[in-house]
């Protein structure tokens, strides 16, 4: 069965480090993978996507993700990090039926002042 | 939230009831999402539709049941037969079902079930 997973539930550090929040997948086939964030109480933003080609993705706030395909995963990366990036982060991969998203459960980041 | 709306924010009712969710987009997307969200288990699929008088169930359709009688709009039913029915419910939009088009969510209900 597809999958994917976030091993960190959660991510703290502080303002102006580079941050990494992990994902890895297990897909059938090519696979399509997506990062979105979510603030409290709110829906979720779509940050970027990867489809095929540079395995470096690049997407919105400054944020850009790392595909790699020899270990299963597509970290996200920032190498600033703001306080106002405090959130919930979700990473995502297409369903084998290219239907649906199939979400892991989400890393809260914490970023310091 | 890009131009899907949910209402309402939150919504409270009795053990027992029925309840519709509301979820409209003006997007023109041919696909929308119904998703349950639980602290700590991410987001899990509850229904699907791809196109207009059609829909599919996700993961854990029962409890629930859905309509699609407009392209805009995607409304969910929260029956009395799901048995915890308390949670974050968010609906989304896709300009089609194909992997590489990127969802667009609408702000969220919070259904309080006492």
């Amino acid at each position: 069965a597809q999958s994917v997973a976030q091993p960190e539930d959660q991510v703290n550090v502080a303002e102006g480090n580079p941050l990494t929040v992990k994902c890895t997948y297990s897909v059938s086939g090519n696979p399509y993978l997506f990062w979105y964030v979510q603030y409290p109480n709110r829906g979720l933003q779509f940050l970027l996507k990867y489809i095929t080609g540079d395995n470096l993705v690049k997407g919105s706030y400054g944020f850009e993700a790392e595909f790699n395909k020899s270990q299963t995963s597509f970290h996200l990366k920032k190498p600033s990090a703001l306080v106002s990036d405090s959130a919930l982060y979700f990473c995502a991969s297409a369903n084998q039926a290219g239907t649906a998203l199939i979400f892991g459960k989400g890393t809260t980041l914490s970023v310091s002042s | 939230d890009g131009g899907i709306t949910q209402s309402p924010k939150y919504l409270f009712r009795k053990e027992g009831q029925n309840v519709t969710l509301s979820c409209e987009q003006n997007l023109n997307h041919d696909a929308m999402y119904w998703y349950r969200q639980d602290p700590g288990q991410g987001l899990r699929l509850i229904y699907y539709s791809q196109i207009v008088n059609d829909f599919q169930k996700g993961d854990i359709a029962e409890g629930y049941s859905v309509s699609r009688e407009k392209k805009e709009s995607f409304p969910l039913t929260v029956t009395s037969a799901q048995k915890n029915p308390t949670a974050f419910y968010l609906c989304a939009s896709a300009l089609s079902s194909a992997q590489s088009y990127e969802q667009y969510f609408g702000p969220g209900t919070r259904l309080t079930v006492t």
